[in-house]
């Protein structure tokens, strides 16, 4: 079975820092990572996903996150945060076979102050 | 892209009544099919697996009789929540399998936010 953990229910900073929301993976075959943002009363927007392509994947709005097999990780981050990143993030997991969902981990809060 | 619709956005109904929920999927065919309860404040639960033809896979905990999936094509799925209680007030969330995407190609319907009074 695959599961996510995300570390941190609540991340705050500053618009213009760093954004890192931290996630560690647990599958017994090869996972598909993703990272998911949902505002408030609306659905789930993909920002990336990892395929077992490329290990740092770009997404959009500025994310990226990469992944890394000796850590189980896959931290998303973005080097400058603005207002509008406010928002719940997800990290979640699925494997190549047919059928299999995704797996969602209980998810971030960012908080962005001015 | 590939684009999953889900009706209602929103539905209020009284207590001891059933809800209907559809996603299609509009530009592709899902093959799988998958629905989630996301409670406020908290993570998605997947609740089922439907394949289409065939009879959903329900998690642990979910009662099969309560929430009736229903897998008829290839762009359809519904799910209905039948003799409603407050405590199934939630959101519900479907996900689409591209059939000739394997791997990580899914897709979300919007969301249904059922209040149920």
């Amino acid at each position: 079975a695959q599961s996510v953990t995300q570390l941190g229910s609540h991340v705050s900073v500053s618009e213009g820092a760093l954004v890192l929301l931290r996630c560690n993976y647990s599958s017994s075959v090869p996972p598909y990572l993703f990272w998911y943002v949902q505002y408030p009363n609306q659905g789930l927007q993909l920002l990336l996903k990892y395929t077992s392509a490329a290990t740092l994947v770009k997404g959009i709005n500025g994310f990226e996150a990469e992944f890394k097999k000796s850590e189980t990780s896959f931290h998303l981050t973005k080097p400058s945060a603005h207002m509008s990143d406010a928002a719940e993030y997800f990290c979640a997991v699925s494997v190549v076979q047919a059928g299999t969902a995704l797996i969602f981990g209980k998810g971030t809060t960012l908080s962005v102050s001015s | 892209g590939a684009v999953v619709s889900q009706h209602p956005s929103w539905v209020i109904c009284k207590s001891g009544t059933s809800v209907k929920i559809e996603c299609r999927s509009l530009d592709f065919q899902a093959t799988t099919m998958f629905w989630y309860r996301q409670f406020p404040k908290q993570s998605l639960m997947l609740m089922a697996t439907s394949n289409e033809g065939s009879k959903a896979t329900y998690e642990q905990g979910v009662e099969k009789d309560k929430f009736l999936i229903n897998h008829a094509s290839l762009t359809l799925s519904t799910l209905t929540v039948t003799s409603a209680h407050p405590e199934d007030s939630s959101f519900y969330i479907c996900s689409a399998r591209n059939r000739l995407q394997t791997g990580a190609g899914y897709t979300f319907g919007s969301g249904t936010r059922l209040t149920v009074v």
